[in-house]
């Protein structure tokens, strides 16, 4: 079963904008992480956010947790052509050994 | 200093076939998690390694199983395969003092398509 749910599952913007994705879950969580992934391939960390945090920053990314509504935000600033790919947030619930993912979502950036 | 590496990139198989995948993890890593991919979904975890052992397992059948070596370079191995069972299995690597799940690296993945 997937956990983490992902709003909009695709985003069309222009290079320059900023790109905002949501992922809601459903129990409690020690963490909650971004991954991105190139054309079906392998995905590579983006940001990891702990229970205790709500907003960290890491340089044109923005990830946000509000832990009573269960969801967080990921904020791409000034996007590029070279962040077209696809976004999944993951929840470790800290109870066993496991990553769980979303569904993805689909950004394109229109160059 | 090289990421998680897997083998092969690209495998063909006919229903009811044997197959095995292979990952390396990155240097430092001493635990190996693997997840499926279906067209179109998230990764799903399959199940997790350390010390030779399996640690955690998810929601799939006995037809997966796994192993991990003492160099802590892992293999899958899926028997009797169905058409289902097509999809990019991503191998993860991590450090079990670095917290497992603070950070997984993954390899670019196998293609395994079933026919």
């Amino acid at each position: 079963s997937q956990q983490g749910e992902e709003d909009p599952q695709a985003l069309s913007i222009q290079e320059g904008e900023n790109a905002t994705m949501n992922c809601s879950y459903k129990t409690s969580i020690n963490n909650l992480q971004w991954y991105r992934q190139n054309s079906g391939r392998g995905l590579v960390h983006l940001i990891l956010i702990r229970s205790n945090e709500r907003e960290k920053h890491s340089g044109r990314l923005r990830v946000t947790l509000d832990t009573s509504k269960k969801s967080s935000s990921l904020l791409i600033t000034a996007s590029r052509a070279a962040d077209t790919a696809s976004y999944f947030c993951a929840t470790d619930t800290g109870a066993n050994s496991k990553l769980t993912f979303g569904k993805g979502i689909t950004l394109s950036v229109r160059p | 200093d090289a990421g998680v590496t897997q083998s092969p990139t690209h495998l063909i198989k006919t229903r009811g076939q044997q197959v095995t995948l292979r990952c390396s993890p990155k240097s430092g890593h001493d635990t190996v998690s693997w997840y499926q991919q279906a067209l179109g979904q998230g990764p799903q975890f399959i199940f997790q390694y350390y010390e030779e052992e399996e640690r955690q397992r998810g929601n799939f059948p006995d037809r997966f199983s796994g192993h991990q070596f003492p160099n802590y370079s892992s293999e899958l191995n899926v028997n009797a395969l169905l058409l289902g069972d097509s999809a990019l299995y991503l191998c993860a690597s991590s450090s079990i003092q670095g917290a497992t799940n603070e950070k997984l690296f993954f390899g670019s993945g196998t293609q395994l398509s079933v026919l």
